[in-house]
């Protein structure tokens, strides 16, 4: 099994531009994960899907943050636009279903906003 | 509001000694205590995890002790080992809110030879 795959694994841009993360979840899980590292307060969750369906989004920081996934394969996290203060590596998590415990973590997205 | 903590952001020990890295809670809510443990330039993969109506549970040289009046769960690693070398976070989920963790800041063991 590959894993919960993340695309770019580095992106730098510049602040104000837009950014789109990249999600595949392992195949047959049913539950993916958006979180955000940062040194201050680990790992903060974003927002979370169940069969497709947000489920809940109250730690999205503001407006500028979206998240999607239009298929059971495929999440998108969008940051439009980007601020410095929004780098931090970002992790993508999946799990079987909403009755286990156990998340599965891809390997995240170093993102760096100048 | 940090409902879950993990006041020491790192921690040292030698080789072979025991390791213990605590973690508190605030919310009475949760039902199950995740270990995680992530290694640089890698996602957090589970390393144990215990119910919330049990006390203790061991998976060869890890435990994680429970205690639920203090809010405190810790986990033990012995004997500590080089490559335990990693960033430890502690997950707590939430009953009922479709498995949703919450997890601390994350506690930097660095295991010396």
């Amino acid at each position: 099994d590959a894993g919960v795959i993340q695309s770019p694994r580095h992106e730098v841009t510049e602040m104000g531009q837009e950014v789109t993360l990249r999600c595949k979840p392992i195949s047959g899980h049913n539950s993916l994960f958006w979180y955000r590292q940062t040194m201050m307060r680990g790992l903060e969750l974003l927002i979370y899907f169940n069969n497709n369906v947000p489920i809940d989004d109250s730690g999205m920081p503001e407006d500028r943050f979206s998240a999607k996934m239009p298929n059971a394969s495929f999440s998108t996290l969008k940051i439009q636009p980007s601020e410095p203060r929004d780098s931090a590596v970002y992790f993508c998590a999946s799990r079987i279903d909403q009755y286990s415990y156990e998340q599965y973590f891809g390997p995240g997205t170093r993102l760096t906003v100048t | 509001d940090q409902q879950v903590k993990q006041n020491s952001p790192s921690l040292s020990v030698q080789e072979g000694r025991i390791s213990i890295l605590n973690c508190d809670y605030t919310n009475s809510m949760f039902d199950y205590f995740l270990w995680y443990k992530k290694y640089p330039a890698e996602g957090p993969t589970f390393l144990i995890s215990i119910s919330s109506i049990k006390d203790k549970n061991e998976d060869g040289r890890f435990t994680v002790f429970l205690n639920k009046s203090a809010k405190h769960l810790s986990l033990h690693i012995v004997p500590s080992q080089p490559g335990d070398s990693a960033v430890y976070f502690c997950a707590a989920r939430v009953y009922n809110q479709g498995g949703k963790l919450i997890f601390g800041q994350g506690t930097e063991l660095s295991v010396k030879p």
